[in-house]
């Protein structure tokens, strides 16, 4: 159980392009989700926290104009890199959580590999 | 706020031998603890746990941490390390922020395994 999907795998676009990537919760329902980002032999930093049906709670120095998150529905969260440049070159990664306290943990997708040439 | 160090970027050990991955935490409340696993382009795998209660907590893989609040520690053990175990380590501590949990995660270790 608490299996966790990522679309695309890997993603190669063009520079000033946008790219969406999808995170479902495949076996719960998550009603928060949270994206990170990656950079080669890095840890993961939090970008933005999102629960359904509300905006996204972004961190600091992430623009929420470039990274459009959406959690539309209890199993489904999207986050879009609109006019993506070379220096958004990453590994990105969702996790979910069941709920919205109480320190549960989070189950992590498999991550999404974008490169903008 | 909370932090987490990882002391330690790259740890090498020889098959059969043991592991010992240090994680260092700050944190002003009671810490959830947590220790990932990374394998090379791919998402994150939880080893194990500590909420509450027993403070030697066990994971999956032979895997177990033993949190320590006098030391602010949760450092991670394995007896007999196998090839299987090379891998990314991440050790994180929770941040309840806006009702919703938030993990910090450290720097992270890069376990290698020798014959």
């Amino acid at each position: 159980g608490a299996v966790v999907s990522q679309h695309p795998s890997r993603v190669i676009c063009k520079s000033g392009t946008s790219v969406k990537i999808e995170c479902r919760s495949l076996d719960f329902q998550a009603t928060t989700m949270f994206w990170y980002r990656q950079f080669p032999k890095q840890s993961l930093m939090l970008m933005a926290t999102s629960n359904e049906g509300s905006k996204a709670t972004y961190e600091q120095g992430v623009e929420k104009d470039k990274f459009l998150i959406n959690h539309a529905s209890l199993t489904l969260s999207t986050l879009t890199v609109t006019s993506a440049h070379p220096e958004d070159s990453s590994f990105y990664i969702c996790s979910a959580s069941p709920g919205t306290s109480g320190r549960i943990e989070q189950y992590f997708g498999p991550g999404t590999r974008l490169t903008v040439t | 706020a909370q932090s987490v160090t990882q002391l330690g970027s790259h740890v090498s050990v020889s098959e059969g031998a043991l592991v010992l991955l240090r994680c260092n935490y700050s944190s002003s409340v009671p810490p959830y603890l947590f220790w990932y696993v990374q394998y090379p382009n791919q998402g994150l795998q939880l080893l194990l746990k500590y909420t509450t209660g027993a403070t030697l907590v066990k994971g999956i893989n032979g895997f177990e941490a033993e949190f320590k609040k006098s030391e602010t520690s949760f450092h991670l053990t394995k007896p007999s390390a196998h090839m299987s175990d090379a891998a990314e380590y991440f050790c994180a501590v929770s941040d309840q922020s806006y009702n919703t949990d938030k993990l910090i995660f450290g720097t992270g270790t890069r376990l290698q395994v020798f014959p």
